[in-house]
């Protein structure tokens, strides 16, 4: 079982903006802003899409968003487009053993 | 472009051991922490260890403690991960990635990341 909680899948169509959400404790994501999410295509390595709750590294589309409230982090996707389904990660510093905990992943669909 | 290549993975019996190699290039190497992160087959993803620029500090997970050696050869480019006393519970696809933030002793941001080598743990 994952540290973190995310749902196992949701789905949106072409255009529409998706939330994929990551719960965790006030021992990870509710304390720190050490957050991330990692898009994966099936067979292919992770990929950084944000870290630090909000910030997008260079390259990312800025229809990648990311906002945190309490202990649950989201990640957006507006305009969702067929290239972007794929599995998606959330990933927190936590306290609790001073390590980094990802979630159990969410796949993604767009219809 | 940063690149990395993980080699070295296989089937292996239960108890055995074997070494994965990844090899850097595109980047500076010698600069960055470096990390292992592993999937099971249909599962999450787990991070296994750490190193730092030069070598001379290693942190890992606690199921791996005592069975797993990271390493590296600056000279190279090479990351490595020694694995003994291999249990079923290690089969995965171990990735090396390159750590984008370090807070104390932990990695929190993996910034890229190699495709992969499948480790097999079965009898």
């Amino acid at each position: 079982q994952s540290a973190l909680t995310q749902p196992a899948s949701v789905s949106g169509s072409p255009g529409q903006s998706i939330t994929i959400s990551c719960t965790g404790t006030s021992s990870d994501v509710g304390a720190y802003d050490y957050f991330s999410w990692y898009q994966q295509y099936p067979g292919n390595a992770p990929k950084l899409m944000i870290y630090d709750v909000t910030n997008r590294p260079s390259g990312v589309s800025n229809r990648f968003s990311g906002s945190r409230s309490g202990n649950t982090a989201s990640l957006t996707i507006s305009g969702l487009q067929a290239e972007d389904e794929a599995d998606y990660y959330c990933s927190s510093y936590t306290s609790n053993n001073n390590h980094v905990v990802f979630g159990g992943g969410t796949k993604l669909a767009v219809l | 472009e940063m690149q990395l290549v993980e080699s070295g993975g296989g089937l292996v019996q239960p108890g055995g051991s074997l070494r994965l190699s990844c090899a850097a290039s595109g980047f500076t190497f010698s600069v960055w922490w470096m990390t292992w992160v592993r999937q099971a087959p249909g599962k999450g993803l787990e991070w296994v260890a750490n190193i730092k620029h030069d070598g001379s500090e290693k942190y890992y997970v606690d199921s791996v403690k005592g069975r797993f050696t990271i390493s590296r050869d600056n000279t190279r480019e090479l990351l490595y991960l020694q694995m003994n006393s291999l249990r079923a519970e290690d089969t995965a696809v171990y990735y090396c990635a390159t750590v984008g933030h370090i807070v104390g002793v932990t990695a929190v941001r993996f910034d890229s990341w190699g495709q992969g080598t499948l480790v097999t743990v079965s009898s």
